[in-house]
């Protein structure tokens, strides 16, 4: 089976401070994956979407980066975090073909930046 | 451009009352939706998934439709339970380039109260 696992689960960085956050898929390979912010109240946002190793496509422009240096890896981050950089991340990717396209997510980060 | 709104924002609502969730899109080529359910803190878990040939379908106490026509969908909820409580997000996929793309709503946030 599918799975996606994303650590840590809480994270609380001060302000300027570098951040990493990992993704890593089980159960298939060449996964399309895509990073989320949720922020407090708001629905998610899709940050960067990935077809591959080393592709990577930004959705919005912002303060953080991503990078996909496997297959099934697919890292998020910043050099510098901002306040604006809280919110619930979360790591999800279309599996499956045709009718039955399952979007599995991992179970999220709670990045709080202080 | 790919859109999925979701309609009402938030909702408050009676245990044991019934509910109605409203999703419309404009994804196209439409391969399928699904709902899913987000508790706080959690990553999305999916509830239904329709295709363009399915009409209704029911999960427990969740019923989904699909009108691929206008492009609508609803997510109604029989019997609320306390444990109802989370956001619901409606999910379109899209089919293209061998690859498929994921357009999400914005959620609408459910709370059931005794």
């Amino acid at each position: 089976s599918q799975t996606i696992h994303q650590w840590p689960a809480t994270l609380v960085q001060p302000v300027g401070s570098p951040l990493s956050l990992e993704c890593t898929v089980e159960g298939t390979s060449n996964p399309n994956l895509y990073w989320y912010r949720q922020a407090a109240g708001r629905g998610l946002q899709l940050l960067f979407y990935s077809v591959g190793i080393g592709q990577i496509s930004s959705e919005v422009p912002q303060n953080l980066s991503a990078s996909r240096p496997q297959d099934r890896q697919f890292i998020l981050s910043s050099k510098k975090l901002l306040l604006s950089d809280s919110g619930f991340y979360l790591c999800a990717s279309p599996l499956g073909q045709g009718p039955n396209t399952e979007a599995f997510f991992g179970q999220g980060t709670r990045l709080t930046v202080v | 451009k790919n859109q999925v709104e979701q309609s009402p924002q938030s909702l408050i609502i009676l245990e044991g009352k019934n509910c109605t969730l409203q999703c419309n899109y404009t994804v196209s080529p439409f391969s399928n939706l699904r709902w899913y359910k987000q508790d706080t803190g959690r990553g999305p878990v999916s509830l239904t998934i329709m295709t363009f040939s399915e009409n209704t379908k029911s999960n427990g106490r969740y019923t989904a439709t699909l009108d691929a026509d206008t492009k609508q969908s609803s997510l109604h909820i029989t019997a609320s339970q306390l444990s109802d409580s989370a956001s619901y997000i409606c999910v379109v996929s899209r089919s293209g380039a061998g690859s498929y793309q994921l357009t999400f709503g914005k959620g609408t946030k459910l709370s059931v109260i005794p």
